[in-house]
């Protein structure tokens, strides 16, 4: 039982490219989730998924899209990649089963946009 | 909006001192509460949560009382130990929240030293 997956765990781009990063779970969870974490500024919502087929904005949507592939699946797509966006990305699911839900977070992936 | 506050770190303490990270929040309705720790290099894991006021949330030593009156969930431990080392975010999910999105605040680094 591996959790939450992610892959890669770094990542360098220049600006302007286009990434995927990829997140899988073996929980059986509905809900998935991706985070930013920047420092002095905690963890911040990209995008997150409450059930497989939905997707929904977070706090910090723009420049980001995202796939719930299945439901083990949720990729987070950078078109072009900015500066602005080298970040920490956390992936996480949880049950699904409402607002006192358990978080279960990926190991994240670094990316430095140069 | 929702919104969590908790004090700035680092916080450095001496091994077996008394630990205290405040935390309050600000919310409409009554949302669930949690305290989230990241220790080097992982992603974050849940310690303790609280889901009504007046509960107490305890794992590992820790201990965080949801008090409605002053929006407060302050973390505490007796006795720290340098595996205490960690990052620890306060967290809070609206009761009603579809999908279970999470609000975290800024983060408290401790650093115990032997």
């Amino acid at each position: 039982n591996a959790g939450v997956t992610q892959t890669p765990k770094f990542q360098v781009l220049k600006t302007g490219q286009s990434m995927t990063l990829q997140c899988a779970q073996d929980m059986n969870h509905n809900s998935m989730y991706w985070y930013r974490q920047d420092p002095g500024m905690g963890l911040r919502l990209i995008y997150y998924s409450a059930s497989e087929g939905t997707t929904d904005k977070g706090e910090v949507p723009n420049g980001y899209n995202v796939s719930r592939l299945n439901k083990r699946e949720f990729s987070l797509r950078l078109e072009s990649a900015a500066p602005s966006q080298t970040s920490v990305y956390f992936c996480a699911s949880s049950p699904g089963q409402g607002g006192a839900d358990t978080q279960y977070f990926g190991p994240g992936t670094r990316l430095t946009v140069l | 909006g929702n919104s969590v506050t908790q004090m700035e770190g680092p916080v450095t303490l001496s091994e077996e001192a008394f630990l205290t990270i405040n935390c309050t929040y600000t919310a409409t309705g009554y949302p669930s509460l949690f305290w989230y720790v990241q220790y080097p290099g992982e992603g974050l894991q849940l310690l303790l949560k609280a889901t009504k006021a007046d509960d107490k949330g305890s794992n590992k030593g820790f201990e965080a009382t949801y008090r409605k009156e002053t929006t407060s969930f302050h973390l505490e431990k007796g006795s720290v130990q340098v595996s205490d080392s960690a990052v620890y975010f306060c967290a809070l999910s609206d009761r009603g929240n579809q999908g279970g999105k999470l609000i975290f605040g800024q983060g408290t680094e401790l650093s115990v030293k032997p």
